[in-house]
Order: structure tokens, then sequence, then C-alpha cells
């Protein structure tokens, strides 16, 4: 079976600073992994995708994560926070047997100070 | 523009009553996908379609219904056996299980 754990349910950072948002999976196999952002009372968007290319993943807005198997780890980084960045965050997984469709992880929400 | 659409934006349901969901996508994606959202416990999937006339039920099925006559529209049924509806429910389709999902901007649901 496949699951994620989102460690922190909020994160505050002040703004300029290092966003460092924790996903780590669990997966039988070889995992397709996601970041998502959610702004209140909207879908999803994707942030960015790792689907076994290069273990270093830049997304949009400056975001990048890199995928570690040996930590079963795909932290989200951004090296300088900005106030639009203030939103939820979600980390998710697929594979390639059994369910196919994403699982969440129960998401981040972080909180950019002035 | 290509997307998905849900609607409505806002849905009151009495005890009771069944309600019906709706989601359209034009991006010519196989799968769809229907997941609730509470706080604090990220998205967890109801049911889940890969082709026309075929799906599947997810983690949380009970209390829900679902069709897929057409590859465009997924719509999700809620009916009275499902006893806490009042969530937020988003609708979502992708080319395939490792590609991006695309999602629409979400149903608020509340039981009133």
């Amino acid at each position: 079976a496949q699951s994620v754990t989102q460690l922190g349910s909020h994160v505050s950072v002040s703004e300029g600073a290092l966003v460092l948002l924790r996903c780590n999976y669990s997966s039988s196999v070889p995992p397709y992994l996601f970041w998502y952002v959610q702004y209140p009372n909207q879908g999803l968007q994707l942030l960015l995708k790792y689907t076994s290319a290069a273990t270093l993943v830049k997304g949009i807005n400056g975001f990048e994560a890199e995928f570690k198997k040996s930590e079963t780890s795909f932290h989200l980084t951004k090296p300088s926070a900005h106030m639009s960045d203030a939103a939820e965050y979600f980390c998710a997984v697929s594979m390639d047997t059994g369910r196919r469709a994403l699982t969440f992880g129960s998401g981040t929400r972080l909180q950019v100070q002035p | 523009d290509g997307g998905i659409t849900q609607s409505p934006k806002y849905l009151f349901r009495k005890e009771g009553q069944n309600v019906t969901l709706s989601c359209e996508q034009n991006l010519n994606h196989d799968a769809m996908y229907w997941y609730r959202q509470d706080p604090g416990q990220g998205l967890r999937l109801i049911y889940y379609s890969q082709i026309v006339n075929d799906f599947q039920k997810g983690d949380i099925a009970e209390g829900y219904s679902v069709s897929r006559e057409k590859k465009e529209s997924f719509p999700l049924t809620v009916t009275s056996a499902q006893k806490n509806p009042t969530a937020f429910y988003l609708c979502a389709s992708a080319d395939s299980f490792n590609t991006e999902a695309f999602f629409g901007q979400g149903t608020r649901l509340t039981v009133v």
C-alpha cells in the first residue's frame, strides 16, 4: 500500500527565509511523487512532480524538491519565502501497481510573516 | 479553455436527501477521481474511474455512488446513508495515474 506522511501541519517562516516542507512516503515499488498547493476555497494546483527522471525537480514559483530513495523523502524547498506563498501544501504519491490514484498527505499550512 | 468544471460551488442538503455533484472535463482525460477534504485530514479518495463504464471504490466510498457513462462526466451522488457529508469535495482528472491530475474548484456541501 502507498502512503504519505507530512511532518508539521503548520509551518511559519519570515518573508525572505528558507521554506522547508517535509514529505516521507511509503511505497513497495518506485513511486511517482507530486507536490500541490491549495489557496482557500480553491482546487489544487500542481507545483512539481517526480516521475523517475532527475532526482532534483524544479517547479513553479521558485519551488523545488529532491527525491531521496534512501530516506524515502521528497521534501519541498524554496530559498526565499514570499507573502504570496502562504497556502496549504500537499504531497501525493502514486504507483504503477494496485490502486492507480493519488494518495495525499494530510497537508501543511504555510504561514509567511512580514 | 480546457479544464474541469464542478457545480455547484456551494450546496446545501437537508437530512435524508440525496444530492448529486457535477464534474465535467474537456481535457480528453481517461481517468477521473473524487476526493473529500476535511480540515486536517488532507484529501481522501472516494471513487475513481480509469475508463468509461468502469469505476472503483476508494478509501471512503460508503454512502456515495458514481457513474461514468461518458468520458467527460463523472457525477458523484451523496446519499442519505452518508452520515457526515458536510465537507469540501474535489473532482480531478488525469491522462494516467502517473501524470499530473488537474483539479476542479470544488463543491462545498453543507447539511442543514
